[in-house]
């Protein structure tokens, strides 16, 4: 029973360009979302995050968009950079972010120089 | 993210042996919560503890698993008698307050290989 689905288990885009990384939920009790980005052999590291009170939250060159209607977040990443290469962990949380993380399973991106 | 330690880094147990995981919280924080990563899947909540207290054990199996967090000392994750199943990344993360997501900073995992 995955509440939070990543479908594209890898993604690979060009230096300079825009990563564009989606992720959809299935509970509806899901009110605060978190990017994580992840390094082999080390722990998961926050990115940005969003409430369901809004449908965008920016944090230099990382946006995330909220469509709560579709269940669906994208992480827009630009431009992408060769220390981007990672993978991204898209989580969700209820009680306003004040429970536990439900994670996704992880898209490994590739920033091509 | 450096500030919660992990140890052992990597812990190879055979079947039916007791596994020890460690974590040191971030200095100050009270809060800390447990996850499980097999491989080529996400993290799994395991638990979600303060300090003496279980919060929230939802995640755990129902047998062979604990967790403390003592007054004083690490958190540990305890795993008796294990199996090859249990062969997986152990990932602890410590906040300062309770809910505290955006503030957790998640140690570097304990990779656990049960041989």
């Amino acid at each position: 029973d995955q509440q939070v689905k990543q479908n594209s288990p890898s993604l690979s885009v060009q230096e300079g360009r825009i990563s564009i990384l989606n992720c959809d939920y299935t509970n509806s009790m899901f009110d605060y979302f978190l990017w994580y980005k992840k390094y082999p052999a080390e722990g998961p590291t926050f990115l940005i995050s969003i409430s369901s009170i809004k449908d965008k939250n920016e944090d230099g060159r990382f946006t995330v968009f909220l469509n709560k209607s579709a269940k669906h977040l994208s992480l827009h990443i630009v431009p992408s950079q060769p220390g981007d290469s990672a993978v991204y962990f898209c989580a969700a949380s209820s009680n306003f972010g004040n429970e536990k993380l439900t994670f996704g399973t992880g898209t490994r991106l590739t920033i091509i120089p | 993210n450096a500030g919660v330690m992990q140890n052992p880094r990597h812990l190879v147990r055979r079947r039916g042996q007791e596994a020890r995981l460690r974590c040191s919280p971030v200095k100050g924080h009270s809060h800390v919560y447990w996850y499980r990563q097999l491989p080529e899947e996400g993290l799994k909540f395991m638990v979600y503890l303060q300090k003496e207290n279980i919060i929230d054990e939802s995640g755990m199996p129902k047998e062979r698993f604990s967790a403390e967090f003592p007054k004083e000392g690490p958190s540990i994750l305890r795993i008796q008698q294990v199996v090859r199943g249990d062969s997986a990344a152990y990932f602890c993360a410590s906040s300062p307050r309770f809910g505290g997501n955006t503030e957790a900073f998640f140690g570097q995992g304990t990779r656990l290989t049960v041989v």
